[in-house]
């Protein structure tokens, strides 16, 4: 069965540091997403990208935050200048169109030091 | 307001039996989707089931379904014969408009944590 893929699965970054997490979707997906999970808390959206461009971000999402669909393949996540309330688990989402859920990765486990 | 209620933080089910996890919503949108996904403690996200909110019938995919109730606005989970493997947490999750949309996001409840009892 198809997968999203991560990497890493897990990134340990000092305060202040840029990171880029990595996720190659689904090949035939056209519709990309990254969310985060706090420790022990709920699932929060940050971004949704479609046909090359961010269609949605929330307020999570500010300029501290990019992200990329460098190649065709890859879709990656960039935090700039990381703070400790950056540590999270990443995930990257993606879906083909449609109505149905999306197949997420396993995550990053980003962990700021 | 939240859009997705999850009022059961923990959850305990002796093994074999079922057990229901609630799941309220609040949405002004006539079409949405809800969504119930597993996070196992390895950490991933599992999609379980889907339930769109024209579908009239309850969604099953095997020991899952959802009760779906529009006029009260609940999605809940039941997974019956509980295994062990089924310990984990659950969420909910709802997406607003139709899935043809760009964006979408989802919102996800603050999620149910389930211990199956040999």
């Amino acid at each position: 069965e198809p997968e999203v893929t991560q990497t890493p699965s897990h990134q340990v970054t000092q305060m202040g540091q840029e990171v880029i997490l990595r996720c190659v979707p689904i090949s035939n997906h056209l519709y990309f997403y990254w969310y985060r999970q706090i420790l022990g808390q709920k699932v929060e959206f940050l971004v949704s990208f479609y046909n090359n461009e961010i269609s949605e971000k929330s307020e999570i999402f500010d300029d501290q935050f990019s992200v990329e669909r460098p190649d065709g393949s890859n879709f990656t996540l960039k935090i700039r200048s990381t703070k400790l309330e950056d540590s999270a688990m990443y995930f990257c989402a993606s879906k083909f169109a449609g109505i149905d859920g999306y197949t997420f990765g396993s995550g990053t486990r980003l962990t700021v030091v | 307001a939240q859009k997705i209620t999850q009022t059961q933080p923990g959850m305990f089910v002796q093994e074999k039996e079922a057990v229901t996890l609630d799941c309220t919503y609040d949405t002004s949108d006539q079409s949405y989707g809800l969504f119930w996904y597993k996070q196992p403690s390895s950490g991933e996200m599992i999609f379980l089931i889907y339930q769109g909110s024209y579908d009239e019938q309850n969604a099953t995919e095997g020991r899952y379904s959802l009760n779906f109730q529009k006029a009260r606005k609940s999605a809940n989970l039941v997974i019956s014969a509980s295994q062990l493997g089924d310990s984990a947490m659950y969420f909910c999750a709802m997406r607003e408009g139709t899935g043809g949309s760009t964006g979408n996001q989802f919102y996800f409840g603050t999620g149910t944590s389930l211990t199956v009892i040999p």
